[in-house]
């Protein structure tokens, strides 16, 4: 089956700072959403981003398909952001295949 | 985006004893609902797929006579836990979609289970 792989998986930064979430994946895929994990456990959509570029404020995502990664990036960061990362992979018809996470720690 | 709620959000039960979860997409028709269990500091794992009116496809390693999972409507589907152990106890999330491929899954609250 499909491998994903996650990195880093832990990153502490100051608020306000940048950071960077990479998704690698073993196979093509044509489903590939990014989440965040709120401390009650709930799954935030992030994005959804088999391919190309998207933003969201300021959260924005790319996926180079061809490569087999993905990245996830968050500006100015706040307390508000940390938690869990995941990204997570599908193909075809498919289960969601899930990455170990990046957990992302903002300290004030 | 669309929402999915699952009830209840958490759940103490004795051991021995069975506990339903239930899984509904609000907003939208989920013709696919797949269960996960989650351990504390780890990622999802997948427990079994279903499609409405059809039997549910377990991963490999769950049982199925333990883990009933029913998809009788394509706005609901259920987990029942049967006679559980406290090695049960776990954060389960239902997800939801529309369509077979190329569509984005949501998620439910989740659903924290002791058993004790």
């Amino acid at each position: 089956g499909i491998q994903v792989e996650q990195s880093p998986p832990d990153l502490i930064l100051q608020e306000g700072a940048n950071s960077t979430l990479r998704c690698n994946f073993s196979d093509s895929v044509n489903n590939l959403q990014w989440f965040h994990q709120n401390p009650w456990g709930q799954l935030i959509n992030l994005f959804y981003i088999p391919s190309g570029t998207k933003q969201n404020g300021r959260l924005s995502a790319t996926t180079v398909a061809t490569e087999r990664y993905s990245l996830l990036y968050i500006s100015s960061s706040q307390t508000t952001d940390s938690g869990v990362y995941f990204c997570a992979v599908g193909k075809g018809a498919q289960k969601l295949v899930f990455g170990q996470g990046t957990r992302l720690t903002i300290n004030p | 985006g669309a929402v999915v709620s699952q009830h209840p959000s958490w759940v103490i039960c004795k051991s021995g004893t069975s506990v339903k979860i239930e899984c509904r997409s609000l907003d939208f028709q989920a013709t696919t609902m797949f269960w996960y269990r989650q351990f504390p500091k780890q990622s999802l794992m997948l427990m079994a797929t279903s499609n409405e009116g059809s039997k549910a496809t377990y991963e490999q390693g769950v049982e199925k006579d333990k883990f009933l999972i029913n998809h009788a409507s394509l706005t609901l589907s259920t987990l029942t836990v049967t006679s559980a152990h406290p090695e049960d106890s776990s954060f389960y999330i239902c997800s939801a979609r529309w369509g077979a491929v190329n569509t984005e899954a949501f998620f439910g609250q989740g659903t924290r289970l002791t058993v004790v």
